[in-house]
């Protein structure tokens, strides 16, 4: 069981660039996000989806795109990379959210991204 | 707006030693509160999820607590072992702007000498 796996591990952009993180659960999860961490800090939210076709804007979204079109891929999409986005990112999934273990979040590798 | 604190920042313990991690929340209308251990350049690994009506959760060594009233949350490591040393992350899940989200304490450094 795979679980939540992120393409690439690392990346080097340059400024102006755009990429596309890859996010791919194969739980049959319904809920699905995106998270950034910066060094000494906690995770801020970026996007967050509760279903295929279903996206919506976290703490943090300026600087990116998401799109869901199935139940098991959510990718993140950088236009115009500036060094502000130099971060860790992670994806994450749920089944579900609520009082109930439904809401337990697991969490992909992380993928190191750098922009100069 | 949700807030969390983890106190201490670093800690620092010879193995062996008994340990408390601390974690408080500016609200208390959570639905649940998950710990999380972080290895240096890897993902999160969830440990324990307590769920907003329970008071505690155990996992082998480890033992949660949580007081919704208060706002707090406790993290027992019992006989601490070297193989421990990482960043320990608590985050409480809420309802923000119709959706329930997690809402992520800056975490705390552990490491366990031998």
């Amino acid at each position: 069981n795979a679980g939540v796996t992120q393409t690439p591990k690392f990346r080097i952009l340059k400024i102006g660039q755009s990429m596309t993180l890859q996010c791919t659960q194969d739980m049959n999860h319904n809920y699905m996000y995106w998270y950034r961490q910066d060094p000494g800090m906690g995770l801020k939210l970026i996007y967050y989806s509760v279903g295929a076709g279903i996206t919506d804007k976290g703490e943090v979204p300026n600087g990116y795109n998401v799109s869901r079109s199935t139940t098991e891929d959510f990718p993140l999409r950088l236009e115009l990379a500036a060094p502000s986005q130099t971060s860790v990112y992670f994806c994450a999934s749920s089944y579900g959210w609520g009082t109930g273990s439904a809401g337990e979040q697991y969490f992909g590798p992380g993928t190191r991204l750098t922009v100069t | 707006k949700q807030e969390v604190t983890q106190i201490p920042a670093a800690l620092s313990v010879p193995e062996g030693e008994n340990l408390v991690l601390n974690c408080s929340f500016t609200d208390s209308a959570i639905y649940n509160l998950q710990w999380f251990r972080q290895d240096p350049g890897k993902g999160l690994t969830s440990l324990l999820l307590i769920q907003s009506s329970q008071r505690e959760q155990t996992s082998g060594r480890l033992n949660a607590s949580l007081d919704k009233s208060s706002g707090r949350s406790t993290l027992y490591i019992a006989a601490s072992q070297p193989g421990d040393s990482a960043t320990y992350l608590c985050a409480v899940s809420d309802l923000q702007g119709g959706s329930e989200k997690l809402v992520f304490g800056k975490g705390t450094k552990l490491t366990v000498n031998p």
